[in-house]
């Protein structure tokens, strides 16, 4: 069964440093996500991205944030100069569709920032 | 914009009891609302999905749901719990744009 893969399962990085969290969409999906779960706080949404460009964004996804899709596979996000409240499970997710279409999830990236 | 509500952070039940967990959503167009459980240490996996077919939607795993406009709710039902449920639950609305959000999550415990 196709499934939406991440990696690195875990990251552990310095504050001020940059990290790249990678994800592989499910392949004829068309509609790409990243959320971020805070511990023991709600998933929340940072981005979507579709046809190569961000559709929408939060307010949590500023300009330390960035995401791409380098190869037609992969779509990454970027945190520029990590804080330390930028701890959290990173999620990707795809979809095949827009209206009506459920999420599939990936099982997520633990980031956590020294 | 949309939002969902979760009444109780927490529920625990006993093993074989009704399981009934809240969701009542904002929307400003007509929502498409969805049921995600989360076990430990895993991504979120999809239970169940109104998409303004059926008001009730039966889910994997022995859950339903019942959509009902007037009162703005999608509540998660199971007529008997089993230890296995015990995971965290998520309900979710979208308009339909990019734009899922999700509620705050119910804990949901089974005790034996």
């Amino acid at each position: 069964e196709p499934e939406v893969t991440q990696t690195p399962s875990h990251q552990v990085t310095q504050m001020g440093q940059e990290v790249i969290l990678r994800c592989v969409p499910i392949s004829n999906h068309l509609y790409f996500y990243w959320y971020r779960q805070i511990l023991g706080q709600k998933v929340e949404f940072l981005v979507s991205f579709y046809n190569n460009e961000i559709s929408e964004k939060s307010e949590i996804f500023d300009d330390q944030f960035s995401v791409e899709r380098p190869d037609g596979s992969n779509f990454t996000l970027k945190i520029r100069s990590t804080k330390l409240e930028d701890s959290a499970m990173y999620f990707c997710a795809s979809s095949e569709a827009l209206r009506g279409e459920e999420l599939f999830f990936g099982s997520g990236t633990q980031l956590s920032v020294l | 914009a949309q939002s969902v509500t979760q009444l109780g952070s927490h529920v625990s039940v006993s093993e074989g009891a009704l399981v009934l967990l809240r969701c009542n959503y904002s929307s400003s167009v007509p929502p498409y609302l969805f049921w995600y459980v989360q076990y430990p240490n895993q991504g979120l996996q999809l239970l169940l999905k109104y998409t303004s077919a059926a008001t009730l939607v039966k889910g994997i795993n022995g859950f339903e749901a019942e959509f009902k406009k007037s009162e703005t709710s999608f509540h998660l039902t199971k007529p008997s719990a089993h230890m296995s449920d015990a995971a965290e639950y998520f309900c979710a609305v979208s308009g339909g744009n990019n734009d899922m959000r999700f509620g705050a999550g119910t804990r949901l415990t089974v005790k034996p």
